[in-house]
């Protein structure tokens, strides 16, 4: 197993401003993913963090607005740029883990639960 | 598109009996099927998987069942728990190291 730890756990902004999420794993991971939560939906994935490059954004996410860096194989950040009402989520991030038994399961951080005010 | 649903967003379950979660998907691609479970204010946490060469996987009270067929899953948990009370998360994918894809979650509700 592997031990993901994200922060803030939450936090009331105001709009307009920006928040900057970090996820750190206690162990070097390939494969790191930043997800969000909106009430009563299902876990959207925002976009793939890739080590040494830029993040791969699914569609209807952008850079701008969810910036992300990877500077290494165990940290990452995303930033939720110029809030608005609509951006209140839980975010999560993700990685990817080699299980002893030759297999990979998705760990996730506790989450950060962002409200926009 | 939701290439994974869950249609049920709600079950209640009296303590001891079986809980019956179940899970669709479209993708045919998908080659791996995993159950997360979220308590409010923690992370999903893995809970058990199934890859699509087996048709059941089993560990202590919960098993899943793949139906590749229909492109079915169900997780039971049996004898449910108090414990057990959380939002159930279908996830799938398609390789080793790609993404997830869930479904909308089921609020399991075991009451004494």
């Amino acid at each position: 197993s592997a031990v993901i730890s994200q922060k803030p756990s939450r936090d009331i902004c105001q709009r307009g401003t920006s928040l900057t999420i970090q996820c750190q794993v206690d162990s070097q991971v390939t494969m790191m993913f930043w997800y969000r939560q909106q009430p009563g939906q299902s876990l959207t994935l925002i976009a793939t963090a890739n080590q040494g490059s830029e993040a791969t954004y699914e569609s209807g996410f952008v850079i701008d607005k969810f910036p992300i860096s990877r500077p290494n194989l165990t940290f990452s950040t995303l930033t939720v740029s110029n809030m608005s009402p609509e951006d209140s989520s839980i975010y999560l991030c993700s990685a990817i883990i080699w299980t002893g038994t030759g297999g990979t399961e998705a760990f996730f951080g506790q989450g950060t639960r962002l409200t926009v005010v | 598109d939701q290439q994974v649903k869950q249609n049920s967003p709600s079950l209640s379950v009296q303590e001891g009996r079986i809980s019956i979660l179940n899970c669709d998907y479209t993708n045919s691609m998908f080659d791996y099927f995993l159950w997360y479970k979220k308590y409010p204010a923690e992370g999903p946490t893995f809970l058990i998987s199934i890859s699509s060469i087996k048709d059941k996987n089993e560990d202590g009270r919960f098993t899943v069942f793949l139906n590749k067929s229909a492109k079915h899953l169900s997780l039971h948990i049996v004898p449910s728990q108090p414990g057990d009370s959380a939002v159930y998360f279908c996830a799938a994918r398609g390789s080793t190291l790609g993404r997830l894809y869930f479904g909308r979650g089921t609020q399991l509700t075991v009451w004494p």
